[in-house]
């Protein structure tokens, strides 16, 4: 497999369900983001990762938690989420360099609905 | 915070031409990018503008305007394949990207 991939793609859980999200890169990249799409709103950076340390958190709530275990992969694990928690999440990876991070390449996204 | 503006949606003919418009306060600016998502699929990258002017490649070509802060995203000639969102994205001093909540483009036969 090429690109970003991400899985699963649809995903339907209830509040009180544990579930992960997963996300594998095969660009060589160092660097892996998780971000939030909902309907009509610009894409929310979640997390950022680079060499496998987490570089940003943008005041995500606890109920998201991300794991990178490795350059190439990248989790998000979810427990008691809430219904306007559903949305489209995207995985994106770059190279970051000196001189700041390259173009961000994106997976094609898991659908989650929360019930 | 940034802001970062583009219109909602637009609808043009097979074959025209179509401006998408983006303009953006930041802190800061280490570039411009232009996305195509289709529904239900991965943004994928069309463009990226970090000095002033025109970026062309094929039909679709991208402007900067920094002291302005303003892009555009020109798509000609257009297919029915067009028909997607196009996402604006900046990123600032600290290389942190931010998007436009996307235009949709619809194109009619």
């Amino acid at each position: 497999e090429t690109g970003v991939t991400q899985t699963p793609r649809h995903l339907v859980m209830g509040m009180t369900n544990k579930k992960s999200l997963k996300c594998e890169q095969h660009l060589g990249h160092n660097a892996m983001y998780w971000y939030k799409q909902s309907a009509k709103k610009p894409l929310e950076l979640m997390f950022v990762y680079s060499l496998e340390e987490r570089v940003e958190n943008n005041s995500v709530p606890s109920r998201f938690s991300p794991e990178c275990p490795n350059s190439s992969h990248l989790f998000l694990h979810l427990h008691t989420l809430q219904p306007e928690d559903s949305a489209l999440y995207l995985c994106a990876s770059s190279q970051e360099t000196g001189t700041g991070a390259e173009t961000q390449y994106f997976g094609p996204g898991t659908r989650l609905l929360v019930l | 915070g940034q802001n970062i503006d583009q219109p909602t949606e637009m609808t043009a003919t097979e074959g025209a031409i179509v401006q998408i418009n983006c303009t953006y306060q930041t802190s800061g600016f280490n570039g411009l990018f232009w996305y195509q998502q289709h529904a239900g699929e991965a943004p994928t990258f069309l463009s990226y503008n970090v000095l002033d002017g025109l970026e062309e490649k094929g039909r679709f070509s991208s402007f900067l305007s920094r002291s302005k802060g303003y892009s555009y995203l020109l798509l000609k000639e257009l297919q029915m394949k067009d028909s997607a969102s196009y996402l604006c994205a900046v990123r600032d001093r600290d290389y942190k990207l931010s998007f436009g909540a996307g235009t949709t483009v619809t194109v009619r036969a």
